[in-house]
């Protein structure tokens, strides 16, 4: 019940185009819902967060876009341009419980 | 702020020797986390720490394995006697709260352990 499951494992796309990476969660106690970013040789970093009480938040180029009832939510990279590579992780937490499930990672690949 | 500071950024040891890896976090935070990130495995949380105090170790692999926190800029995790499959990126990671807030985890730039 703790799992996170992320996919695809890998993406590759064109510049200018969408990016798309989903994740599933089966723990219905979670109630964050962050998405880390991590360059090759560097650690994770925060990129954009949501709650269940939102169905989307955007920033920037970034979206994420949230469904509580089929309990999945996914990221949207819009314009997505080569400083882009890098590997995403999803993650799921309870607030308060003091740690996140993290999914395996996505590698995207933005070709110029 | 410099961050999560980790050491060291790479080592490089023979099977049976001791390791340890370091690290200060942010300087306020009170939540530390020790994450272990390999290709097979992906991020696995090893344990984290609550004002010093170790909260959680489910996820250290086996009794080689230690952590301390004696006080709250400072961190280390021990592997005695270290083993190859033991090689990895560990990652320490610091919050303020659990790391459901607006910051999240900041990561450390990791330790490259290599076992030989």
């Amino acid at each position: 019940q703790q799992q996170v499951k992320q996919s695809p494992q890998s993406l590759i796309v064109q510049k200018g185009g969408i990016s798309i990476i989903n994740c599933a969660y089966e723990n219905t106690a979670f109630d964050y819902f962050p998405w880390y970013q991590q360059f090759p040789g560097k650690g994770p970093a925060l990129l954009i967060a949501i709650r269940p009480d939102v169905s989307e938040k955007k920033e920037g180029r970034f979206t994420i876009s949230f469904n509580k009832s089929a309990k999945q939510f996914s990221l949207h990279i819009m314009d997505s341009q080569p400083g882009d590579s890098a590997t995403y992780f999803c993650a799921a937490s309870q607030t308060y419980a003091g740690k996140s499930t993290f999914g395996d990672g996505t590698t995207l690949t933005v070709k110029p | 702020d410099a961050g999560v500071i980790q050491s060291p950024r790479h080592e490089v040891t023979e099977m049976g020797q001791e390791v340890t890896l370091r690290c200060k976090p942010i300087s306020g935070h009170d939540y530390l986390f020790w994450y272990r990130q390999t290709m097979m495995r992906g991020l696995e949380l090893l344990i984290y720490f609550n004002n010093n105090v170790p909260i959680d170790d489910s996820g250290m692999p086996e009794d080689r394995f230690s952590a301390k926190m004696p006080n709250a800029s400072f961190s280390t995790l021990k592997i005695q006697p270290s083993e190859p499959r033991d090689s990895a990126v560990y990652f320490c990671a610091s919050s303020f709260g659990p790391g459901t807030g607006s910051n999240g985890y900041t990561f450390g730039s990791g330790t490259r352990l290599t076992v030989v």
